[in-house]
């Protein structure tokens, strides 16, 4: 069990719908990513947020979108599902960012959110 | 685009074995590289961060090199167990890019008792 995590565990909507993806962190994180893990993709980066801030977007659509709660929680919301939405979404977590750690922290990943479009 | 590469994409190897595997990642504005191994219907777990040339990291029978100037990064386990079947995911950060983790496809290992 990393310490972080992720809800809901599985989630199945329609074309066209809205759902909120919710990830609390390692106690003490500071930094939050999301990424997707599709069927024919590797893992791709999203977004990262540090204590409240974005701080580097990846391939994350417009239809996306994030963000960090005072409390270091972040929320993943994604509108307009398409099918090629339906994804493994996970969120990750580290103590702070590569501008304060060199190297980076390792990151701490969650169970993830398995979303199906249908 | 970054290009993360690594090879084999799967490997299968008897109990005992020693196996390695690769890798590749644009050499110029080199950060940071992770190692991260994925066993199935879990999630990625942390091995190795390096960020210097000529790094050497080891966790048990795990270990890994980096050579930055070449742009890989070398994977090794000795003794392989059957607990050690998992998909192994290298992630490069480019200097310029925040904490941005760009992953290699994996490479896939199937250690049979």
């Amino acid at each position: 069990d990393s310490g972080v995590t992720q809800t809901p565990k599985h989630l199945i909507t329609a074309t066209g719908q809205r759902v909120t993806l919710r990830c609390s962190p390692r106690s003490g994180d500071l930094s939050v990513y999301w990424y997707q893990q599709s069927l024919d993709q590797g893992l791709q980066f999203l977004i990262h947020y540090y204590n409240g801030e974005e701080r580097a977007k990846g391939n994350i659509l417009e239809r996306f979108s994030a963000q960090q709660f005072p409390d270091l929680h972040s929320e993943l919301n994604l509108s307009s599902l398409e099918l090629g939405d339906s994804a493994l979404y996970f969120c990750a977590s580290s103590p702070t960012d590569i501008f304060n750690f060199p190297g980076g922290n390792e990151q701490f990943f969650g169970p993830g959110t398995r979303l199906t479009v249908l | 685009i970054l290009n993360v590469e690594q090879s084999p994409q799967s490997l299968h190897v008897q109990e005992g074995d020693s196996t390695n595997f690769t890798c590749s990642f644009p050499s110029s504005n080199f950060y940071a590289l992770h190692w991260y191994r994925w066993e199935t219907a879990k999630s990625p777990e942390a091995l190795f961060v390096m960020t210097l040339n000529g790094d050497e990291k080891k966790k048990g029978r795990i270990s890994a090199t980096l050579n930055t100037k070449e742009g890989y990064s070398y994977l090794y386990i000795k003794g392989s167990q059957p607990e050690d079947s998992a998909t192994y995911l290298c992630a490069f950060i480019v200097s310029n890019a925040g904490n941005m983790l760009t992953f290699g496809g994996g490479t896939r290992l199937m250690v049979k008792p």
